[in-house]
């Protein structure tokens, strides 16, 4: 059995300022974790993701997640939030192998960022 | 742009009535995914069609059904609408099956059911 939980469903932060949106996962497997972002009335698009290799992964637009096996999370992060940021990004948890009847949105974070 | 298109954007049904959503790949793609999103929560598999024929179902009851044609477009059908069924529906497209991490999703389709 796989679960995601994103532990905020809404985060502020001012521009400039560092972005955590926080994403924990559990899983009978090892699995592949993705960060996607939903801008309104776009569809989602891929941020980052850990598969097997670096626990650091960097994405695009300056994201980075770390992949912390004792602590089952997988946090997102930015050093400094630009106004074009603030979306609703997606912590996703899916198996290194099988079909997609086994990937596991969360249930995503607002992110709002202040000018 | 991820070039993949969705219509209508959005669409008021009655329950018990039935619906059509249509989902264009992006060029090139055989495969293509469709998720439900209810509000206030993530997407959730429905199924995925290769090639013209499902790889894959989610939890979703048969009254939910799709197609998939020679050019890799695709629709999702719903027969008998129920007041739950209101959600966005995203369709995704991706070069291969099996690799989430590939999919390139549409904006979504908005369906109210009243």
């Amino acid at each position: 059995a796989q679960s995601v939980t994103q532990l905020d469903s809404h985060v502020s932060v001012s521009e400039g300022t560092p972005v955590l949106l926080r994403c924990n996962y559990s899983s009978s497997y090892s699995p592949s974790l993705f960060w996607y972002v939903q801008h309104p009335n776009k569809g989602l698009q891929l941020l980052l993701k850990y598969t097997s290799a670096a626990t650091l992964v960097k994405g695009i637009n300056g994201f980075e997640a770390e992949f912390k096996k004792s602590e089952t999370s997988f946090h997102l992060t930015k050093p400094s939030a630009h106004m074009s940021d603030a979306a609703e990004y997606f912590c996703v948890g899916a198996p290194r192998s099988g079909g997609y009847q086994k990937v596991t949105f969360g249930i995503g974070t607002k992110l709002q960022v202040i000018p | 742009e991820t070039g993949v298109t969705q219509s209508p954007t959005h669409l008021i049904k009655t329950r018990g009535q039935q619906v059509t959503l249509r989902c264009s790949s992006q060029s090139g793609h055989n495969t293509v995914s469709w998720y439900q999103q209810a509000l206030g929560q993530g997407p959730q598999f429905i199924f995925q069609y290769y090639r013209e024929e499902e790889n894959g179902r989610g939890n979703f009851p048969p009254r939910f059904s799709g197609l998939q044609f020679p050019n890799y477009s695709s629709e999702l059908n719903v027969n008998a609408l129920e007041l739950d069924d209101s959600a966005l529906y995203l369709c995704a497209s991706s070069l291969d099956r099996g690799r989430l991490n590939e999919q390139y999703f549409g904006p979504g389709t908005r369906l109210t059911v009243t």
